[in-house]
């Protein structure tokens, strides 16, 4: 079956500059999630969308900006990139997500690993 | 902000043993899920379950809603050595401004001695 698809799987970055990440979703699926995991840590949601719009916000910094396009992948934007920011950022997908009062669940691509050097 | 406890942090077993990991919360769930993570991949989805008091096997997995709506726990039987890994209790909460709005527990590190 299809999965959740994410691209890069690894990025290294410089500080201060800009990072892009993608999402594909499962097929049909409309509701995507973002969230990134610390070495050692559990993974943090960040943003949500469903049918393209912003349907819940985390603890995602100003510099980072996120949207969902009409084939339903999505991307994460961010921008002007600390040292901190080095994590691995996963995408999950769910079907109708919010129409169902954000019950269903979520399946997880394989994550990009970013590094902040 | 809402906090899954999970328990324990970390097993040592022996291939064959029988495991029990569970994650408390003092929020209610509608849904638990439970997730297993290799190192430098995805989360992968175990069990899900959606109603309190639920239980749900697959295959040497089974874990069960607790009734409180405020638990859950997943029991691993007859461990293998390719069960290591760490593994994840994630709540759900529907309505309100939370959406779709994963809360993970901090994860439990199984290693299996063959």
């Amino acid at each position: 079956a299809a999965g959740v698809i994410q691209s890069p799987r690894h990025l290294i970055k410089e500080k201060r500059e800009t990072a892009t990440l993608k999402c594909y979703p499962i097929p049909r699926h409309d509701t995507v999630y973002w969230y990134q995991q610390g070495p050692g840590q559990d993974p943090q949601f960040l943003i949500s969308f469903y049918e393209k719009m912003q349907s819940d916000k985390g603890s995602i910094p100003d510099r980072f900006s996120a949207q969902q396009f009409s084939d339903y992948h999505s991307e994460l934007n961010m921008s002007s990139l600390e040292l901190g920011d080095s994590a691995l950022y996963f995408c999950a997908s769910s079907l109708e997500g919010l129409r169902t009062g954000g019950t269903d669940t979520q399946y997880f691509g394989p994550g990009t690993r970013l590094t902040v050097l | 902000g809402q906090q899954l406890n999970q328990s324990p942090q970390s097993m040592f077993i022996q291939e064959g043993e029988d495991v029990s990991m569970n994650c408390t919360s003092s929020s209610i769930f509608n849904t638990w899920l439970w997730y297993k993570q290799d190192p430098g991949e995805g989360p992968v989805l175990l069990i899900a379950l959606y109603k309190a008091g639920e239980l749900t096997s697959n295959g040497r997995l089974t874990a069960q809603f607790g009734i409180t709506r405020k638990d859950s726990f997943l029991n691993i039987s007859a461990s293998i050595p390719s069960d290591v890994g760490i593994y994840f209790c994630a709540g759900l909460r529907a309505g309100g401004t939370s959406y779709g709005k994963l809360t993970f527990g901090q994860g439990t590190i199984l290693t299996v001695h063959p």
